[in-house]
């Protein structure tokens, strides 16, 4: 039971470059959600999904998309990164309150 | 709108002293749940309890302990005879109690160090 994992673990990209960050969990667990942590603003919420084939916009969703093709995974995707988006990403999964938080990516656009 | 206030960014404390890190929330819920969670060094998020707004029982664990206020909107948490190992990022935070799977919405943490 790997509970939920995050990949890559790190990454650089340069400015307008494109990637995808991959979450996964093996709880069954029907919500996911991404964070975005930056230095002295805790977490904030980028997108979430209440189950597989639906997703919704967070606090801070612009310049991110995300896809839900499988219940065990969620995507998040950046088209055109740009440096504001240096940042560390969690993913967390829950089947009620609690949240199960990824390990994190730390992710730098130069 | 719901809001979570941790007024203290960093604590400094020398090993064994009683550190208390504050939490103030806002929510126009009736029903809700609070949590706090730790970030050690090391990055992951350790999650250290959460409470509903129906119980407003102080709760210890070990050195750890939670006071709930609603009359105030607090939720404090005391490490008493801190240890260099409780240092950490601090992180209390906010849910629906009536939307399972809603998101939470955090503080912007408090840093604590602990010197030996």
């Amino acid at each position: 039971n790997a509970g939920v994992t995050q990949t890559p673990k790190f990454r650089v990209l340069k400015t307008g470059q494109s990637m995808t960050l991959l979450c996964a969990q093996d709880m069954n667990h029907e919500y996911m959600y991404w964070y975005r942590q930056d230095p002295g603003m805790g977490l904030r919420l980028i997108h979430y999904s209440v189950g597989e084939g639906t997703t919704a916009k967070g606090e801070v969703p612009d310049g991110y998309n995300v896809s839900r093709l499988k219940k065990q995974n969620f995507l998040l995707g950046l088209e055109s990164a740009a440096p504001s988006q240096t940042s560390v990403y969690f993913c967390a999964s829950s089947y009620s309150l609690e949240q199960f938080f990824g390990p994190g990516t730390r992710l730098t656009v130069l | 709108a719901q809001k979570v206030t941790q007024a203290q960014t960093e604590i400094s404390v020398v090993e064994k002293e009683d550190v208390t890190l504050d939490c103030v929330y806002e929510t126009r819920d009736t029903t809700y749940y609070l949590f706090w969670y730790k970030q050690p060094p090391s990055g992951e998020l350790v999650f250290l309890i959460r409470r509903n707004s129906f119980d407003e029982q102080n709760e210890i664990s070990g050195r750890y302990s939670w006071n709930f206020q609603k009359s105030t909107s607090s939720f404090n948490f005391t490490i008493t005879a801190s240890q260099v190992v409780d240092s950490a990022v601090y992180f209390c935070a906010l849910s629906d109690f009536n939307q399972a799977g809603t998101a939470l919405i955090f503080g912007k943490g408090t840093t604590l160090s602990v010197s030996s």
